[in-house]
Order: structure tokens, then sequence, then C-alpha cells
């Protein structure tokens, strides 16, 4: 299986504050990755998929990007909305997998 | 707007069996590949299996190839997922999401598997 491995695994941050969550794959991927928000005793809901492409509704300062097997969320200025877990997912090979998520908190 | 609302969760003792259902609307079903994704109280998330638009081809993780299976009905726009033989760590609220690529779910059914 491939493994997604997800860092950090908490971050404390403040309000309109850079952040960045990496995922590496364990093997290529191309781009075949998404990222997820998911809100405590919420649904998730899909950021960006093909590691770079913003889903349609979401805010400009989420950005993805990728160098090889190395793949990375940024959010640009955070906001009080965003503190939440992040996950990224590989979808190029089954079983698809997910990182192991990143809590995004408060400082 | 896309909608998917899972149903049939709840207690089952170890060995027992569940199916669960999920209702969509909003968008053509029967043209989207379906999963289904778990998330075991207080950890992340676990892609369980997904179906290909026809039914034609069903892919699992391999800890519950053999005990679960993913099925469809697009004249009903549902989606389905028999649990069998299940286990302890087989608890977790379970979800429905549109796509292969997962790019709208459902809030969950809890499934808890206790004796």
């Amino acid at each position: 299986d491939i493994q997604m491995t997800q860092s950090p695994s908490s971050l404390s941050a403040s309000v309109g504050d850079r952040v960045t969550i990496t995922c590496r794959a364990s093997q290529g991927i191309g781009n075949d990755l998404g990222w997820f928000q998911q809100k405590p005793g919420k649904a998730p809901k899909r950021l960006i998929y093909a590691a770079s492409t913003l889903q349609g509704g979401v805010p400009s300062r989420f950005s993805g990007s990728a160098s090889g097997t190395e793949f990375t969320l940024t959010i640009s200025s955070l906001q009080p909305e965003d503190f939440a877990t992040y996950y990224c997912l590989q979808h190029n090979t089954y079983p698809y997998t997910f990182g192991q998520g990143t809590k995004l908190e408060i400082k | 707007e896309v909608q998917l609302v899972e149903s049939g969760g709840g207690l089952v003792q170890p060995g027992g069996s569940l199916r669960l259902s999920c209702e969509a609307s909003g968008f053509t079903f029967s043209t989207y590949w379906m999963s289904w994704v778990r998330q075991a109280p207080g950890k992340g998330l676990e892609w369980v299996a997904n179906i290909k638009y026809e039914g034609s081809e069903k892919n699992y993780v391999d800890s519950v190839r053999g005990r679960f299976t993913i099925s469809r009905d697009d004249a009903k726009n549902s989606l389905y997922l028999q649990l069998n033989s299940l286990r302890v760590e087989d608890t977790a609220v379970y979800h429905c999401a549109k796509g292969g690529h997962l790019d709208s779910w459902g809030q969950g059914t809890l499934v808890t598997v206790s004796s």
C-alpha cells in the first residue's frame, strides 16, 4: 500500500498567519492527490484536487502544490473558520490512502 | 445541490451484519463512481470501497475484502454497503462520497460493533 506521511500532526497558529501542511507519498502518485478539511462533527469537504486545482467555492487563500512525491497545502492568511483538521488522499493506486491528519488549532 | 444521506447504522454484536444505504440527489447518480469512507471514533479517515458506474468494477481495502460488499441501484439513486462478519474494529462513522475522488460527502451513519 502507498503510505501518505502527513506533517505536522498538529499546528498552532494565529488568525492571519500563513501555514503549510505537507504530505509525502511512499512512491510516485503523479498528481492524484486531494486535500480535505474536516470540522468537528461534520463531513469532510474537498478543498483541492489534482494536487493543485481549487474546488469550486473554496476561498483562494487555499492552494496546493506538488514536487515529486511531496505535496503541500498552503493557507495564505488564516481565518477563524479555517481551524479544523486537514487530510490528504492519494487516489493513484488501490487501496486509496489518507494521511494521518493535521489538526490546526488557534494559538 | 449534491445531497448524500446515509442510513442503516446501529449497534451490532461481533459477527453480525448490517446493510448501509446512501440516497443521492442533485446529480446524475448513474454516471458517477461512488465510494465509502469510514472514521473510527477519534481517529482519521480510512477509504473502504468504491464502485464504478453500472457496477462493473468494485474495489476494497484489504481489511474488509470478503466481508463487505458494495453495490448500487441506479434506478433508486442509491448506494449500499453490506457489512458481514463484523468486528469490534469496524466501529466507525461510515460516509458515502460522490465520485472516485470523493468530491462530496454525506454526514455519515454510525456503526458500533460491541457485545
